[in-house]
């Protein structure tokens, strides 16, 4: 069964970089797009970035434009998420989650890991 | 960008009623329009895709309706395990947008 498992989580200060990692096994990581989706406490849900199959298409959302970056090792069936100069407004829950398309055109999320907590905070 | 405002933002509701959440987009989007459940503390799960469509596994009594910028999500009898947030997502263009979700509590 598809499995996707977030990493990399914790408290970080206000400027300072984080990678987010997710684990993928169950389906051939290769062929799908991956979404990284957040939710800050109590809150609701946050599309944050999008990376198609191969890698080639990135789309981001206007409140992590220029300061995160989204990638995959489908060797390791790994995808990535850089988040650099990190707000308080950072803090939450990011799920990574399956796009059933190759290219993202579908945009909907089939699957999603368990999450993990990102605390921005001094 | 586009906004996507659900209505009501909770609800109380007992088992066996018939829920209706709506979904507005601010401008056309077709039908590229997602419903999401999530239960308090675990990830969300997917519903129903393309305005109507059910993903595998999601029980018939969820279904899903609507085009152009009014959709609506109906639970016919709603159940236990219903009881949970639910989400709406425009996936016409980028960036793709979550409405601000409705609880559905019980009554």
């Amino acid at each position: 069964q598809v499995q996707l498992v977030e990493s990399g989580g914790g408290v970080v200060q206000p400027g300072r970089s984080l990678r987010l990692s997710c684990a993928a096994s169950g389906f051939t990581f290769s062929s799908f797009s991956m979404h990284w989706v957040r939710q800050a406490p109590g809150k609701g849900l946050e599309w944050v970035a999008l990376i198609s199959y191969d890698g080639t298409h990135k789309y981001f959302a206007d409140s992590v434009k220029g300061r995160f970056t989204i990638s995959r090792d489908n060797s390791k069936s790994t995808l990535y998420l850089q988040m650099n100069s990190l707000r308080g407004d950072d803090t939450a829950v990011y799920y990574c989650a399956r796009d059933p398309s190759r290219l993202g055109d579908y945009g909907f999320a089939d699957n999603w890991g368990q999450g993990t907590l990102v605390t921005v905070s001094s | 960008d586009i906004q996507m405002t659900q209505s009501p933002s909770s609800l109380s509701a007992s088992v066996g009623d018939r829920v209706t959440i709506t979904c507005r987009a601010s401008q056309e989007i077709s039908s590229y329009l997602n419903w999401y459940q999530q239960r308090p503390g675990k990830a969300p799960k997917l519903l129903i895709y393309t305005a109507s469509s059910l993903q595998s596994g999601v029980p018939s009594r969820f279904s899903g309706g609507g085009s152009g910028t009014d959709f609506t999500l109906t639970i016919s009898s709603l159940q236990p395990e219903d009881f949970a947030t639910y989400y709406c997502q425009q996936t016409d263009s980028f960036p793709l947008t979550f409405g601000g979700g409705t609880n559905v509590e019980i009554k």
